[in-house]
């Protein structure tokens, strides 16, 4: 059961321009949402995380939007850069929980 | 600051056979996760440990895997005897919060190819 969902495997932006990443979530329960960032051969990092109790959150380039009643999020990058072709995985936890629960990811490629 | 540590970055095996994968997790992290990330998808809980107790082992198939987490530091993933279906990148992450997730730290993951 897939409670993450991201439906677009790969995404492709010139450079410069806006990239958008969705994801879907089942669960209301959930209440903190992170995006994480993933080169090849290497382990996620962690890129920018929302609340429940916001709608936006900023942290330079990167915007995260979350949409409770539709309950979906996106992570905007502007402008990208050909650095931020990586895979971006979109992450959820509910109160009290003990883990995080991944999006199957979507691959981004910034095109110089 | 020094990262989450993973051991051995890559891994070969035939089915039946065993094999191990160590995690040094972020000093001063009290929560400890092993998670697998099968090709294609997003990373899967298998067991979390905080300090030395295990928190959430639901996700763990606990008749081939095993894991351990000896004087709340190190761990070490067993998985005995391998599948096929086991082939995967077994990432560990470490948090310094105890109540709940936040922010995890990935290790480079130990990819197994289960022939």
């Amino acid at each position: 059961d897939q409670q993450v969902k991201q439906n677009s495997p790969s995404l492709s932006v010139q450079e410069g321009r806006i990239s958008i990443l969705n994801c879907d979530y089942t669960n209301s329960m959930f209440d903190y949402f992170l995006w994480y960032k993933k080169y090849p051969a290497e382990g996620p990092t962690f890129l920018i995380s929302i609340s429940s109790i916001k709608d936006k959150n900023e942290d330079g380039r990167f915007t995260v939007f979350l949409n409770k009643s539709a309950k979906h999020l996106s992570l905007h990058i502007v402008p990208s850069q050909p650095g931020d072709s990586a895979v971006y995985f979109c992450a959820a936890s509910a109160p009290g929980a003990n883990n995080l629960f991944f999006g199957t990811g979507t691959r981004l490629t910034v095109i110089p | 600051e020094a990262g989450v540590a993973q051991s051995p970055r890559y891994k070969i095996i035939e089915k039946r056979q065993s094999v191990a994968f160590w995690c040094n997790p972020i000093s001063g992290h009290a929560t400890l996760y092993w998670y697998q990330q099968i090709l294609g998808q997003g990373p899967k809980l298998l067991i979390q440990f905080q300090n030395n107790g295990v928190v959430d082992d639901s996700q763990l198939p606990k008749d081939r895997f095993s894991a351990e987490r000896l004087k709340g530091v190190d761990s070490t993933l067993k998985i005995q005897p391998a599948k096929l279906e086991d082939s995967a990148v077994y990432l560990c992450a470490s948090s310094f919060l105890a109540g709940g997730p936040g922010e995890l730290f990935f290790g480079e993951g130990s990819r197994l190819t289960v022939l």
